[in-house]
């Protein structure tokens, strides 16, 4: 069984572009979460997604925002890019979510030049 | 109250000694309690988790206890080995899909 698929792995950006990241969960998982770690705030949640709805979202500003397909492979998308969105975005995957096990991918590194 | 509190920052144990973690929440209404393991470059893997009907729960070497009145659980690793030498994130999440991490636990085991 194929796990979490990040992708990109790594990503340099420059401040004030977009970035679309994408996340593609365990086979029959409908559930994706998303969650940007840094050393300094630890892993914060920014948003699940269920049957392409949005369930519940974090504390980030509206410049990141996400989405689902019928496929519950997932994208998140941060605009207008600040530096202080250098981090390690990464997914995790749940057949329901919240209360069964989360599979996580090894995230998507993010940089902002 | 959304808040997980996690403690120490950093642990250092000899091999074969015990590890221990706390972590401490306010919300009654988390219902969920993993804990996840993660080593440098890779995500975040499920260890152990809890619900708040029990008040232990083993899984070889690692054992979660939880005091729902005091509103605590913690991580032992028992036998400490080198290749436990990770970040340990403590957990917890509601019916509303929401997980909150604790900010981790840097633990290194001596050979």
């Amino acid at each position: 069984k194929a796990g979490v698929t990040q992708t990109p792995r790594y990503l340099i950006k420059t401040r004030g572009q977009q970035v679309t990241l994408s996340c593609s969960p365990i086979s029959g998982h409908r559930s994706v979460s998303w969650y940007q770690q840094t050393p300094g705030q630890g892993l914060q949640f920014l948003f699940e997604y269920f049957s392409e709805t949005q369930r519940n979202k974090g504390n980030f500003p509206g410049r990141f925002s996400g989405r689902q397909f019928s496929n519950s492979r997932s994208e998140m998308n941060v605009s207008t890019l600040e530096l202080g969105d250098s981090a390690l975005y990464l997914c995790a995957s749940s057949l329901d979510g919240g209360k069964g096990e989360a599979f996580f991918g090894q995230g998507t590194r993010l940089t902002v030049v | 109250q959304q808040q997980v509190k996690q403690s120490p920052q950093s642990l250092i144990v000899q091999k074969g000694g015990i590890s221990i973690i706390n972590c401490a929440y306010e919300n009654t209404a988390f219902d969920y309690f993993p804990w996840y393991q993660q080593f440098p470059g890779k995500g975040p893997a499920l260890l152990i988790a809890i619900r708040p009907d029990v008040s232990e729960k083993k899984e070889g070497r690692f054992t979660i206890s939880f005091n729902k009145s005091a509103k605590q659980f913690s991580l032992h690793i028992m036998d400490s080995q080198p290749g436990d030498s990770a970040t340990y994130f403590c957990a917890a999440s509601t019916g509303g899909f929401k997980t909150i991490f604790g900010a981790g636990t840097r633990l290194f085991v001596k050979a």
